[in-house]
Parts: C-alpha cells; sequence; structure tokens
C-alpha cells in the first residue's frame, strides 16, 4: 500500500463545476496535510496546508481533512481552464521534517 | 522578494559521472530541502538541511549527498550516476520547524545517458 494515494485521473470538469479531489494515506500518526499545483514543466506550488479536522477555506479552495478516516481532499469552486494542472497531495508524518507525496491528480477543466 | 533559486536549469551526464546542483533559499528561510521528481510521479524527499547539518534523510543511497552553506545555501551531489538517476531535482526552502511555509525552486532537469 502507497503512504500517500491519489486518483491520477484525468478529472474532467466543465469550466464553473466544482472540482473534487481525492487523497488517503497510511500512517495514523500524519500531523499536516499539504496540497500543492504542479502545471506542466513547472515545480510545485503550495496552495494550502490543513492540521485539524474539517473544512479550511482559501478563496476558491476547500481543503477537507477527516483524521478517522484518513482522508483528505480538494475542492476546486467556479473551476476555470487555468486551473488544468496536476493536483499534489503531500502527507507529513509526526515528528517529521519531510513531506511525502502522492502521485498527483490531473485536473482538466474544459473551457 | 527573492524566491527559491536553482541552478543550472538542465543537465546532461553520462553514467558513472558526478553531478552537483545548487539551491539558493527563498529570503528570510533557513532550511532548505530536496526532492526528486520522476517523470508522473510525485517528489520524493531526498533529505533536509538546516544549521548546516543534514537534519533528515529519506530512502536514497550514499550517492546522494549534501551540504549547506553558512548563508543557508545548499548544493546536492550525485556520484556514480545511474540512468535511473534522470529526473526533476527539486529544492525546497523553510523555515526552521515547520513546513508550512514550503515553497519550491524551479528545478534542475538531469539527464543521464
Amino acid at each position: 500500500q502507497k503512504e500517500v494515494e491519489q486518483n491520477s485521473g484525468p478529472l474532467s470538469v466543465p469550466e464553473g463545476a466544482i472540482a473534487s479531489l481525492n487523497c488517503t494515506y497510511s500512517d495514523r500518526g500524519s500531523q499536516s496535510f499539504f496540497w500543492y499545483r504542479q502545471y506542466s514543466g513547472k515545480s510545485p506550488e503550495l496552495i494550502m496546508f490543513i492540521y485539524s479536522n474539517g473544512d479550511k477555506e482559501d478563496g476558491r479552495f476547500t481543503a477537507q481533512l477527516n483524521k478517522a478516516s484518513q482522508y483528505v481532499s480538494l475542492l476546486i469552486r467556479d473551476s476555470q481552464p487555468s486551473d488544468s494542472a496536476t493536483y499534489l497531495c503531500a502527507v507529513s508524518p509526526d515528528s517529521s521534517y519531510k513531506l511525502i507525496f502522492g502521485s498527483g491528480t490531473r485536473l482538466l477543466v474544459r473551457p | 522578494d527573492a524566491g527559491v533559486t536553482q541552478s543550472p536549469t538542465h543537465l546532461i551526464k553520462t553514467r558513472g559521472q558526478q553531478v552537483t546542483l545548487r539551491c539558493s533559499p527563498k529570503s528570510g528561510h533557513d532550511t532548505v530541502s530536496w526532492y526528486q521528481q520522476a517523470l508522473g510521479q510525485g517528489p520524493q524527499f531526498i533529505f533536509q538541511y538546516y544549521e548546516e547539518e543534514e537534519r533528515q534523510r529519506g530512502n536514497f543511497p550514499d550517492r546522494f549527498s549534501g551540504h549547506q552553506f553558512p548563508n543557508y545555501s545548499s548544493e546536492l551531489n550525485v556520484n556514480a550516476l545511474l540512468l535511473g538517476d534522470s529526473a526533476l531535482y527539486l529544492c525546497a526552502s523553510s523555515s526552521a520547524g515547520t513546513l508550512d511555509e514550503q515553497y519550491f525552486g524551479p528545478g534542475t532537469r538531469l539527464t543521464v545517458t
């Protein structure tokens, strides 16, 4: 079992729709959870991080964390074609300085 | 405000050679982490440097080594290059003890032939 799992996609949504990206992790002791966006040929950009169970909103983005189910998700409201990219979920195990990344979900927003 | 910078942008090496990649952290950051990203995969943690010491290391062989300088910049050295070392090498900087604001540099694309 991979430590961080994501559906590789592509997830295709029409412009203006809500895109829902999901991620599961295996280490129950994980404390910090991150979402990065990576455009083709570029480096990852931090979107947001979440530590506590529940929702965290930042503009059009909402991160949701459920530690009991070991599940973290990212919702993108009013999706735009410019949101088309690979979205990487990353987890930091307890007492660790490293991020463990999933392989990413490719999102395609159709005009 | 300068972000994370890396050099060179691209590099082509031959099997068995050695390579050095460089990274300057974002202004105000003192911690540097290195990641390897193979095509179609997420980044994999190589190691982190803080206060000029390796603070944590991932599952990479000893051929991968690093260094951090007093100005917080860092180098990644890879010896005895293998074809499988071909990847995008990413440097990320942050402040000590936190991953909240870890920002990645543009990366160095290494091709081993």
